[in-house]
């Protein structure tokens, strides 16, 4: 079945530093894909997401870009704040008969300091 | 902004008790999720439910658990006799797939079994 395999955590960087979250995933056909965000205390947000090949989905300084050749959706930052401190889940739809599900990896998670 | 609500954010009941996890899907949203996550580990779905019924389940999604839509805005997830490998944090989603949006997920119910 599809599936979705992102770094380990957690990460922990300083403040204005350079964020990579690698994301990989296995899929039948072409799945959209997703970043989720989840802040202390509260449910999942999307981030961002593209729904085929060479977009590129962004929002709040955050990208990833949909890469079929390497079956990848890398989440990049060029300079977090102590604000993006969060869990972030990868993820990807399938779709059977009506309904579309989310599979989700395992979640990394990005601590921030000043 | 509509939200998904869930209540109630924390829930604890012995084993083999019976509980009603609840959510408010957003108003106008076909397609009901439920998923969950276990300490340490993935977001995993469920159950999907469009049109008053089951559209997909995983194997989690046993004989234990059933879902309900009673009165046109909640959404309930109900275990008949709750186990210790049930303690989770659930997470409700809904989204209008008719308009193409993304699903957008509750803050979700953290249900400890003891």
């Amino acid at each position: 079945g599809n599936s979705v395999t992102q770094m380990e955590g957690p990460v922990t960087l300083s403040e204005e530093a350079f964020l990579t979250i690698n994301c990989t995933y296995t899929a039948t056909g072409y799945p959209s894909l997703f970043w989720y965000v989840q802040y202390p205390g509260e449910g999942l947000q999307l981030l961002l997401k593209a729904t085929k090949a060479d977009d590129k989905g962004s929002n709040k300084g955050f990208e990833a870009t949909y890469r079929k050749e390497t079956t990848s959706f890398h989440l990049e930052k060029g300079s977090v704040q102590v604000s993006d401190s969060a869990v972030y889940f990868c993820a990807l739809s399938e779709t059977q008969g009506g309904s579309e599900k989310l599979v989700f990896g395992k979640g990394t998670k990005l601590t921030v300091n000043p | 902004e509509p939200e998904v609500t869930q209540t109630p954010s924390h829930q604890v009941t012995q084993m083999g008790q019976e509980v009603i996890l609840r959510c408010v899907p957003i108003s106008n949203h076909l397609y009901f999720y439920w998923y969950r996550q276990i300490l340490g580990q993935k977001v995993e779905f469920l159950v999907s439910f469009y049109n008053n019924e089951i559209s997909e389940k995983s194997e989690i999604f046993d004989d234990q658990f059933s879902v309900e839509r009673p009165d046109g805005s909640n959404f309930t997830l109900k275990i008949r006799s709750t186990k210790l490998e049930d303690s989770a944090m659930y997470f409700c989603a809904s989204n209008h797939r008719d308009l193409n949006t993304e699903a957008f997920f509750g803050q979700g119910t953290r249900l400890t079994v003891v």
